[in-house]
């Protein structure tokens, strides 16, 4: 298993396109997260399943974000209309449930809206 | 809500300088504690953890305590290389990674 990895690494799009990144997480992590994170910040949180069930989404994710993770494996998260502040790196992770194996992320995917 | 908090950098050091990054935090419950860092250009990589109170996360040279009393997680490395030149990000996890703003830490020969 090579780690979690991102898919695009980077994405351009015109201001009112849609956008959709994929994350494949470690294969026996059944605990998948996404986070955003602007120059010069922490990552913040955005939303995580656990198997293919979402179990938190934080209030940062308008209802122009949705993700999804159809079969426990794989996840996609979609934004919608972009606005321009919606440029960020965009980070995922997985772990196992215990807490204490820590999480590891993927390479993110940079996107920049214009 | 839980949060973290770090010290303010940037952090510019001498090479073989001792080091010490300071974070606290405010959480409900027990939660296990990181600490991360992101070389220039490269993604997030776990540096240390630590899951209860008084363990001793270490790694590459890095050490951190967890300070329950204190709601502390200090970082610190006793000689410090121009390697060491990266972001570091204290975090907490009671179910999610939570993290802190991040501390910039440039290393001069």
């Amino acid at each position: 298993d090579t780690g979690v990895s991102q898919d695009p690494r980077h994405k351009i799009t015109k201001r009112g396109q849609n956008v959709t990144f994929r994350c494949d997480p470690i294969s026996e992590h059944n605990r998948l997260y996404w986070y955003r994170q602007t120059l010069g910040q922490g990552p913040e949180f955005l939303t995580y399943f656990q198997n293919e069930a979402q179990l938190e989404k934080s209030r940062l994710l308008s209802d122009r974000f949705s993700a999804e993770r159809p079969k426990g494996s794989f996840s996609t998260l979609e934004i919608q209309r972009t606005e321009q502040g919606d440029s960020a790196m965009y980070l995922c992770a997985s772990s196992l449930d215990q807490k204490e194996y820590g999480y590891t992320f993927g390479s993110g995917t940079r996107l920049t809206v214009v | 809500g839980d949060s973290v908090t770090q010290m303010e950098g940037p952090v510019t050091l001498s090479e073989e300088a001792f080091l010490t990054i300071n974070c606290t935090y405010t959480a409900t419950g027990y939660p296990s504690l990181f600490w991360y860092v992101q070389y220039p250009g490269e993604g997030l990589q776990l540096l240390l953890k630590a899951t209860k109170a008084d363990d001793k996360g270490s790694n590459k040279g890095f050490e951190a305590t967890y300070r329950k009393e204190t709601t502390s997680f200090h970082l610190e490395k006793g000689s410090v290389q121009v390697s060491d030149s990266a972001v570091y990000f204290c975090a907490l996890s009671g179910g999610k990674l939570i993290f802190g703003q991040g501390t910039e830490l440039s290393v001069k020969p």
